[in-house]
C-alpha cells in the first residue's frame, strides 16, 4: 500500500453515461498526476496538478474529460459521453516536487459496454 | 518525443537465478530513471530510481544500471523469487513528467 487510494476500484457504465473517479494522494505530496493504462501498455500520461493548478494535459485528454483538485488535496477525473474506447485502468500518482518519485494507487479499472 | 522501448517483452528465469531486464531511451533530456514493478489488477509500485549522474544504483536484491552515453539502463534482480513475477516498467523522467515504455513480463518458474 503506497498510501495513494482511489475510489472506485471497478466501475461497469453504458456508453453515452458520465462517470466519475476520486483520488487520495499521500498527504503531504504537493503533486498529483492521472494516467490510463490499456492492456498490454505502460501508464499513458493524462494530466498533473501542483496544489490545486491543473499545469499540464495531455493531447490524449478529449474534451469529455475533465479533472479538479480544488483544495490541492484529493483530485476527480471525469468522464462524460463515455465511449467503448474509454474502457481502460484510470491510476493516480502523487509526489512530492522534489523529490520526483511518483508513487500509484492501485487504480480504477472503467469497463464501458 | 521521448520514446521508451524495451528488449525482451517476456523474461522467463528459473527461481534463485539472478534477472536482467534491460530498457532504451531516446531523450537525452531525462535526469532520472524510475524502475517500477506491476503486477496483475495492481498500479504500479516504485522499486528503485536512478539519476542521471549516476551510473549505479543498488537496493535489496536490486541493481541499477545506467549507461547515458548508449542511453541504456538495466535492473538485476538477484535470487529472483516467485513473488518477482510481474510486469516491469521503466520510466525516464524529464522534469516531474514521466514516460513509460511497454514493459517487461518476468516469469519466474519454481
Amino acid at each position: 500500500d503506497t498510501g495513494v487510494s482511489q475510489d472506485p476500484r471497478h466501475k461497469i457504465t453504458k456508453r453515452g453515461q458520465n462517470v466519475t473517479f476520486r483520488c487520495d494522494p499521500i498527504s503531504e505530496h504537493n503533486r498529483l498526476y492521472w494516467y490510463r493504462q490499456t492492456l498490454g501498455q505502460g501508464p499513458e500520461f493524462l494530466t498533473y496538478f501542483q496544489n490545486e493548478a491543473q499545469l499540464e494535459k495531455s493531447r490524449l485528454l478529449s474534451d469529455r474529460f475533465s479533472a479538479e483538485r480544488p483544495k490541492g488535496s484529493f483530485s476527480t477525473l471525469e468522464i462524460q459521453r463515455t465511449e467503448q474506447g474509454d474502457s481502460a485502468m484510470y491510476l493516480c500518482a502523487s509526489s512530492l516536487v522534489i523529490p520526483y518519485e511518483q508513487y500509484f494507487g492501485p487504480g480504477t479499472r472503467l469497463t464501458v459496454t | 518525443g521521448e520514446s521508451v522501448g524495451l528488449h525482451l517483452p517476456t523474461l522467463s528465469v528459473q527461481e534463485g537465478d539472478n534477472s536482467i531486464i534491460n530498457c532504451a531511451y531516446s531523450n537525452s533530456a531525462s535526469d532520472y530513471f524510475i524502475w517500477y514493478k506491476q503486477e496483475s489488477g495492481k498500479g504500479p509500485q516504485f522499486i528503485i530510481d536512478i539519476r542521471s549522474n549516476m551510473d549505479k544504483r543498488q537496493g535489496q536484491r536490486v541493481t541499477v544500471l545506467l549507461n547515458k552515453t548508449v542511453k541504456h539502463l538495466s535492473l538485476q534482480i538477484a535470487a529472483t523469487q516467485p513473488g518477482d513475477s510481474a510486469v516491469y516498467f521503466c520510466a525516464p523522467g524529464a522534469g516531474n513528467m514521466l514516460t513509460f515504455g511497454g514493459g517487461t513480463r518476468l516469469m519466474v518458474k519454481p
